[in-house]
This record gives C-alpha cells, sequence and structure tokens, in this order.
C-alpha cells in the first residue's frame, strides 16, 4: 500500500525553467511533508519542508505548494540550473507517528543546459 | 556541518553471513534510523533509535537487527544475510527538536552472494 505516491519517475526540463515536481498522498493523517534531494553515491538532503496547516512554504528558488483536499503537494524550482539535477524524493509523517517518515520512490529530474 | 559516516561504500557478503553495518554520527543527535532504498521501492524505514539503548521497528525489521550502546553510533545486523538483502542502506539521524530533519550518511550497498 503506497501511501506517498511520486507518478512521475523522471523529469527534464531546460535551464531557466520552472521545474515542477508532484507528490500524492492518501492517508489524511499525514500532517507534515517534506522534499529531500539526493545525488548519485551521496545520501539524501533535506530540501524544504511545510506543515498541513500552510499551502504554501518559499526557500530561495524552492517552494513546496500543499493541496489538503486534492492531498497534493508540488515542489516548483524557479529558475532551474544544472546542478539541480537529482533524484527528489517526497516524504510524510503521519500525526500519530513521532519518528516514521513515508518516502515516496523518487522523481529523477535532468535539468539540461 | 553534521557529518554522518558510514562504515563502508560497497560491502559483497555470502548468503548465512552475519553482516555489520556501523554508522557514526558527529552532532550528539538523539536520534538515529536505519533506511533501505531500493529501485522502485524508495526509502523504506528498517528501525530507529530516540536515545541510547532504545530502539523501535520500522516497517520492514525483519530479518534485522540494530544496537545503540553509545549516543554517536547505530548499528545495523544482518543476522543470516539472505539475497534479498540485497540494497543499499543508509544511515540518519535527526535532533529531538527538529526529528524530520534527517541527515543522511552516504549508504553503504550490500551485495549477498
Amino acid at each position: 500500500d503506497q501511501q506517498v505516491k511520486q507518478n512521475s519517475p523522471s523529469l527534464s526540463v531546460q535551464e531557466g525553467r520552472i521545474s515542477i515536481l508532484n507528490c500524492d498522498y492518501t492517508n489524511s493523517m499525514f500532517d507534515y511533508f517534506l522534499w529531500y534531494k539526493k545525488y548519485p553515491a551521496e545520501g539524501p538532503t533535506f530540501l524544504i519542508s511545510i506543515s498541513s496547516i500552510k499551502d504554501k512554504n518559499e526557500d530561495g528558488r524552492f517552494t513546496v505548494f500543499l493541496n489538503k483536499s486534492a492531498k497534493h503537494l508540488s515542489l516548483h524550482i524557479v529558475p532551474s540550473q544544472p546542478g539541480d539535477s537529482a533524484v527528489y524524493f517526497c516524504a510524510a509523517r503521519s500525526g500519530g507517528s513521532n519518528y516514521k517518515l513515508t518516502f515516496g520512490k523518487g522523481t529523477l529530474l535532468t535539468v539540461n543546459p | 556541518d553534521v557529518k554522518v559516516t558510514q562504515s563502508s561504500r560497497y560491502l559483497v557478503k555470502r548468503t548465512g553471513e552475519k553482516v555489520f553495518l556501523e554508522c557514526v554520527q558527529d552532532m550528539d543527535h538523539e536520534n538515529m534510523f536505519w533506511y533501505r532504498q531500493d529501485p522502485g521501492l524508495g526509502l523504506r524505514l528498517i528501525y530507529f533509535s530516540y536515545d541510547v539503548k532504545m530502539k523501535e521497528k520500522g516497517d520492514i525489521p525483519e530479518g534485522y537487527s540494530v544496537s545503540r550502546e553509545k549516543k554517536e553510533r547505530f548499528s545495523l545486523i544482518l543476522e543470516s544475510a539472505s539475497t534479498n538483502q540485497t540494497s543499499m542502506y543508509l544511515c540518519a539521524s535527526s535532533l529531538q527538536g527538529s526529528r524530520w530533519k534527517l541527515f543522511f550518511g552516504s549508504g553503504t550497498q550490500l551485495s549477498v552472494l
């Protein structure tokens, strides 16, 4: 039962354009969401997060949007840079859990120069 | 910067062997985690620990055990390695106050033959 779904295994974008990575979830108990970025041969690194009491959180070029009614969140990267090429994981915390995150399968973003 | 160090980058073991994966963090984090990453499955939590000598099962604990005798060190043990435990193993740590912001090590690619 996949509770966090990233339906696009890959995405290719031109440098300077917007990248939009999508994530859907099924568990209504999820109340906190995070995005992690992973380069090859490295561990994931935290990118940005959002609480369910908000619908948007911004950090520089990165913005996460949350649509609770649709159980959908998205990560926008503007403008995209070649260094953004990585695998992006969406993760969610259940309000009933103190420590457990549920991760999606990841989306490989390629930003072409 | 937080550093999470995993003892081996690559490891090859035989079926039935007892395998130890070691992880050390240098930022006095209370929480430590072991995940495995498999193609098409994302990151799945094996075990976590929120204090010395404390441990909790994650989503896929079968075939694994853990040890946390010191705050900075969290070991994952495969009691009798099997081929379906061939995977990328990722250790992570976090502060109690921001437990969802995980800091990951670079991973250990384990092959069980």
